[in-house]
């Protein structure tokens, strides 16, 4: 079966730094994705990784391995308005998106 | 409006209702999604829409019925639900079904509960 797995929560503090993991087993790779979910609200696109290496945008960052079937983001400067749900998400074969269930970000002052 | 909208974003129905959440995408896109979030379980996929033809239907139950008259609107009939039923049901839009890179755009979502 397909699976993606990240830890449940997390918890870091405000102007540190924060990885979240992202391990996948799918039945092929069309690219990983990380979403941002405020609670109560829409998840927003955060992300997107198709080949190895690390893509920066801003404060966050996102990290791939294909050969592992591993990926993280990384946040910077945490402020207090990163305390969110963090999806990631898999494009299979069938360009189908496999989701994780979340890593739920607790930043604390 | 932009981006994707949804209504009603709160429904609270009983069993033997039959109501429908409504979805609308202002992007030009060509896919629509429905999708339920449960707490503390990924996001399951419900139904595809590919240029207003269904493309996907990961074996939903048949209380729940989706149409999408055209490419910007999408709906989802409900009927005779149960209570394990009550999720965030989400819908989302991306320029191509087929793509790799298209990120999908939500909505706000429709909490339903079912009593």
């Amino acid at each position: 079966g397909q699976n993606i797995d990240q830890p449940t929560e997390m918890t870091a503090t405000e102007g540190a730094i924060v990885q979240i993991n992202c391990t996948y087993q799918t039945s092929g790779f069309n690219g990983l994705f990380w979403y941002q979910q405020h609670a109560g609200e829409a998840p927003t696109f955060l992300s997107y990784n198709v080949l190895d290496g690390l893509e920066e945008k801003g404060r966050f960052s996102s990290f791939l391995s294909r050969s592992k079937g591993y990926s993280y983001l990384l946040l910077k400067e945490l402020q207090m308005k990163d305390s969110a749900s963090y999806l990631c998400a898999v494009k299979d074969s069938n360009y189908q998106l496999i989701w994780g269930a979340g890593t739920k970000l607790i930043i604390k002052p | 409006e932009t981006g994707v909208t949804q209504t009603p974003r709160h429904l609270v129905m009983g069993m033997t209702n039959k109501k429908s959440l409504k979805c609308e995408q202002h992007l030009g896109h060509n896919a629509m999604y429905w999708y339920k979030q449960s707490a503390k379980k990924p996001l399951e996929l419900m139904f595809v829409y590919s240029l207003e033809e269904r493309v996907e239907n990961n074996s939903v139950p048949s209380r729940f019925s989706p149409e999408c008259p055209n490419s910007s609107h999408l709906f989802l009939h409900l009927h005779t639900l149960q209570p394990e039923d009550s999720a965030l049901y989400l819908c989302a839009s991306s320029q191509d079904e087929g793509a790799s890179s298209y990120e999908q755009y939500f909505g706000p979502g429709t909490r339903l509960t079912v009593t």
